[in-house]
């Protein structure tokens, strides 16, 4: 059956620093990979897609990158700031695969 | 505001109850979804609709049934309330069903079954 996995274990870095979570997939091709900010209380929040062709995505201080045949996306925080602090999701989606989430890896960002 | 607004936002109640929830998007999108959360942080799909017509329904007990009167509600009627049932359910749309866009959820509904 599909499977995905984040790191459960939070993440704790220092300010400034770059936040780097893992997310890994098995059993199945999923097109697209989706990663979401949720924060205490509230619903998750979009913050970037990467297509399969696609090795890597940017957006301001945010990396995405998905490498198929290790059915891996890393997704990046540079400069990061206590305001970044907060559980994100991944969720690999697209063709027949309707869009599953991971658990989620909580970020501190320690100022 | 554009947005994907869901009603109530809390929601306590006693087994055996039969309660609704709420879902309204301003978006123009077509495709709506219910996803539940449990308190492992799981966010699991129940139902997705796509332009009023089901098109996902993934094993949920038949107690909880949705209905689309328009492409831009989607409401979740929820029977005989167990204490099971006691998560948070978020309301989500997306452009279409191709699953190649980013969803946007509502803020939550937190069903709590005594």
């Amino acid at each position: 059956s599909q499977k995905i996995e984040q790191n459960s274990e939070a993440l704790n870095i220092q300010e400034g620093k770059t936040a780097t979570l893992t997310c890994n997939y098995t059993n199945y091709s999923p097109a697209y990979l989706q990663w979401y900010r949720q924060d205490p209380g509230r619903g998750p929040v979009f913050l970037l897609l990467i297509r399969e062709n696609e090795k890597e995505k940017r957006k301001e201080r945010l990396k995405v990158t998905f490498d198929t045949t290790l059915k891996q996306s890393l997704f990046h925080i540079t400069a990061s700031q206590p305001a970044d602090s907060a559980t994100y999701l991944c969720a690999p989606s697209g063709g027949s695969y309707i869009p599953t989430f991971g658990r989620g890896t909580s970020l501190i960002v320690h100022p | 505001d554009t947005a994907v607004s869901q009603t109530p936002k809390y929601l306590v109640t006693q087994m055996g109850n039969d309660k609704s929830i709420k879902c309204e998007q301003n978006l123009g999108h077509d495709t709506m979804y219910w996803y539940k959360q449990d308190s492992k942080k799981f966010l699991k799909i129940m139902f997705s609709y796509n332009n009023k017509e089901l098109i996902i329904n993934e094993t949920v007990p038949n107690r909880f049934s949705p209905k689309s009167p328009d492409k831009a509600h989607l409401n979740l009627h929820i029977n005989s309330l167990e204490l099971g049932d006691s998560a948070v359910y978020f309301c989500a749309s997306s452009q279409d069903s191709s699953w190649g866009d980013g969803y946007t959820f509502g803020s939550g509904t937190r069903l709590t079954v005594v």
